[in-house]
């Protein structure tokens, strides 16, 4: 079955760390997307790729990083800047006249 | 950028009852999704509905998209049908997310 595949489901960060979380699409589209979600709250966008090797910033894209070097693979990198990197993290994919279609998550605690 | 407006911003129902849930639209779109956030998080992707009227099952959505509003419909509420639920919308930048619906169905 074609997905999206994020890991870890949870993952912990001590202060100052730097983290990555995964990506990984099987559906050949060629848009990815990084949304962050805090409790209680809609998705922000945090950064997007329509195109391999080439990337935009969302709207809070300050403290994280990413790279697109392979179509099926976009992770994204919490950075030591990121003040209040808690939250729920969910990467998604699109493909025109279809939607996006989301992965299952990723919950990043600062500990 | 586009603002995306859900009302209610919460709901209570018993189960067997129906609902309309209203997502409103400042600019025009070319995408517009309803998703449900089961309690695991995961975004279940409902309609993929930039215009017209779809049905699935117990759920039905229909986009005006002239006006800027779509509106979900949930028939014989269940209690699985419990969560969130959102809209969100693409215009000239990726999806735009509502703040969401929060549904309780009580048995």
């Amino acid at each position: 079955d074609g997905g999206i595949t994020q890991s870890p489901k949870y993952l912990f960060r001590k202060e100052g760390q730097n983290v990555t979380l995964s990506c990984e699409q099987n559906l050949n589209h060629d848009a990815m997307y990084w949304y962050r979600q805090d409790p209680g709250q809609g998705l922000r966008l945090i950064y997007y790729s329509q195109i391999v090797n080439d990337f935009q910033k969302g709207d809070i894209a300050e403290g994280y990083s990413v790279s697109r070097e392979k179509k099926e693979s976009f992770p994204l990198t919490v950075t030591s800047a990121q003040k209040n990197p808690t939250a729920f993290y969910l990467c998604a994919s699109s493909r025109l006249n279809y939607g996006y279609t989301f992965g299952s998550g990723t919950r990043l605690t600062v500990v | 950028g586009i603002q995306v407006e859900q009302s209610p911003p919460d709901l209570i129902l018993q189960e067997g009852a129906n609902s309309t849930l209203r997502c409103n639209f400042s600019d025009s779109v070319n995408n517009l999704q309803w998703f449900h956030q089961n309690p695991w998080g995961q975004l279940i992707n409902l309609f993929y509905i930039p215009s017209g009227t779809k049905q699935n099952g117990r759920l039905s959505a229909t986009t005006v998209a002239t006006e800027r509003y779509s509106l979900l419909y949930i028939s014989s509420s269940q209690t699985t049908d419990s969560g969130v639920y959102f809209c969100a919308v693409e215009g000239n930048t990726p999806l735009v997310f509502g703040k969401g619906t929060r549904l309780s169905v009580i048995a």
